[in-house]
């Protein structure tokens, strides 16, 4: 249960570009989606929650008209980091959790590089 | 604010030598406490919830305890196939989107 898929794994773009990161809940609907961005070696830093149909709630700190979130569906989440450049290169996570207290699953992350 | 702190970093084991691993937090109203496991380049995979003081619960060598203040994640005669990072996140009851607070994570290596 709670499997979670993101794609595209890897992705390599030219400075300026937008990349578009999927998440899917596959075998569960995902009332509530998270977006991490890890840094190596270090935690999972949350960058925004969003709940399907309602805009996303964003960290401090994170641009939000940088890093676009979508929540169209309840097993689709979309994140796109519009113009971006290389401090934006990162691994990003996506997670998804029916209801409040359903198990969190996790996506195998996104690896973004910015050249 | 929610806090959640583990120790050690990193810790090296030799196959077959136990240890735990230690999650201290604080909250406002602990809903519940997750330890996961990840492996370089890859999403956390989920391991255990707890939900009360007292708790414990076990999955082949790991085993997960809980306490008002702290979380220990017992490794029993690991394998090298136990070496990951290992994170302990928590979720406070009254959070809006009940969202998890993660620790910086302990990495494990296990030596044959």
């Amino acid at each position: 249960g709670a499997v979670v898929s993101q794609h595209p794994s890897r992705v390599i773009c030219k400075s300026g570009t937008s990349v578009k990161i999927e998440c899917r809940s596959l075998d569960f609907q995902a009332t509530t989606m998270f977006w991490y961005r890890q840094f190596p070696k270090k935690s999972l830093m949350l960058m925004a929650t969003s709940n399907e149909g309602s805009k996303a709630t964003y960290e401090q700190g994170v641009e939000k008209d940088k890093f676009l979130i979508n929540h169209a569906s309840l097993t689709l989440s979309t994140l796109t980091v519009t113009s971006a450049h290389p401090e934006d290169s990162s691994f990003y996570i996506c997670s998804a959790r029916e209801g409040l207290a359903g198990v969190t699953g996790f996506g195998p992350g996104t690896r973004l590089l910015v050249l | 604010e929610d806090q959640v702190t583990q120790s050690p970093e990193a810790l090296r084991l030799q196959e077959g030598e136990s240890s735990s691993l230690n999650c201290s937090y604080t909250v406002s109203g602990l809903r519940g406490l997750f330890w996961y496991r990840q492996d370089p380049g890859k999403g956390p995979e989920f391991l255990f919830t707890l939900y009360s003081a007292g708790e414990e619960k076990e999955k082949e060598r790991l085993k997960a305890t809980l306490t008002k203040k702290e979380s220990f994640l017992h490794i029993t005669a690991p394998k090298p196939e136990d070496s990951a990072t290992y994170l302990c996140a928590v979720q406070a009851r009254e959070t809006s989107g009940s969202r998890l607070t993660f620790g910086e994570g302990t990495q494990l290596t296990v030596n044959p």
